[in-house]
């Protein structure tokens, strides 16, 4: 079955470099879109970033350009996001998910926290 | 980042139907396909509802999608006491090249 699993949350202080990675098996990874998305504490979910299944294509969010960098390693089955100069507001669990049918997010990783305090 | 519009909360008794609406624009649903996501607190949101309409394998056909224009809605019917979670919806914007999810409704099963 389709599994996603993020690692590399932590606690980590303002203008700190933090990278995420989120493990996928269960499909033919190097066929689909993977996207990153995050809630922060008591929020709704918020869109982060979009990486096409090659890697040829990468999307952000706008408070995320030139911050942030969505990558993918198909011979590893793994998707990454890259974050830099972080900011009290990136505090969130961030969630990974595959692009299914129709740009809709079919499976989703359970998450890891990222806290962004000094 | 443009968001799409959800009511805060929405409420029924055990049984009954209740609906909720998704406003957008013309560059997110009025061009793009509308999806739905039920997310229980804690957990990770799941899909309930692709292609404006189209449930994935699973999902009980009490839940219904529909999309009109520029606005989006989903339908619970047979309100059941495990349906009272949180819902958004979302879409492509083809404006911001960017996924743009609902401010989210909250189902409360009275």
């Amino acid at each position: 079955q389709v599994q996603l699993v993020e690692s590399g949350g932590r606690v980590v202080q303002p203008g700190m470099s933090l990278g995420l990675s989120c493990a996928a098996s269960g499909f033919t990874f190097g066929s689909y879109g993977m996207h990153w998305v995050r809630q922060a504490p008591g929020k709704g979910l918020e869109w982060v970033a979009f990486i096409w299944y090659d890697g040829s294509k990468k999307y952000y969010v706008d408070s995320v350009k030139g911050r942030f960098i969505i990558a993918r390693d198909n011979s590893k089955n793994t998707v990454y996001l890259r974050m830099n100069s972080l900011r009290a507001e990136d505090t969130a669990v961030y969630f990974c998910a595959r692009d299914g049918r129709a740009a809709s997010l079919d499976y989703w990783g359970q998450g890891t926290l990222v806290t962004v305090s000094s | 980042q443009s968001v799409l519009t959800q009511p805060p909360s929405a409420s029924g008794t055990p049984g009954q139907r209740v609906t909720m609406s998704c406003s957008g624009s013309s560059s997110d649903i009025g061009s793009n396909y509308v999806n739905w996501y039920q997310q229980v607190p804690g957990a990770a949101p799941k899909l309930l509802i692709y292609r404006n309409d189209q449930r994935p394998s699973g999902i009980p056909d009490r839940f219904s999608g529909s999309k009109s224009g520029t606005s989006a809605s989903l339908a619970i019917s047979g309100l059941r006491s495990e349906d009272e979670t949180d819902y958004y919806c979302a879409a492509w914007d083809d404006s911001l090249s960017g996924y743009v999810f609902g401010t989210g409704t909250k189902v409360t099963v009275l």
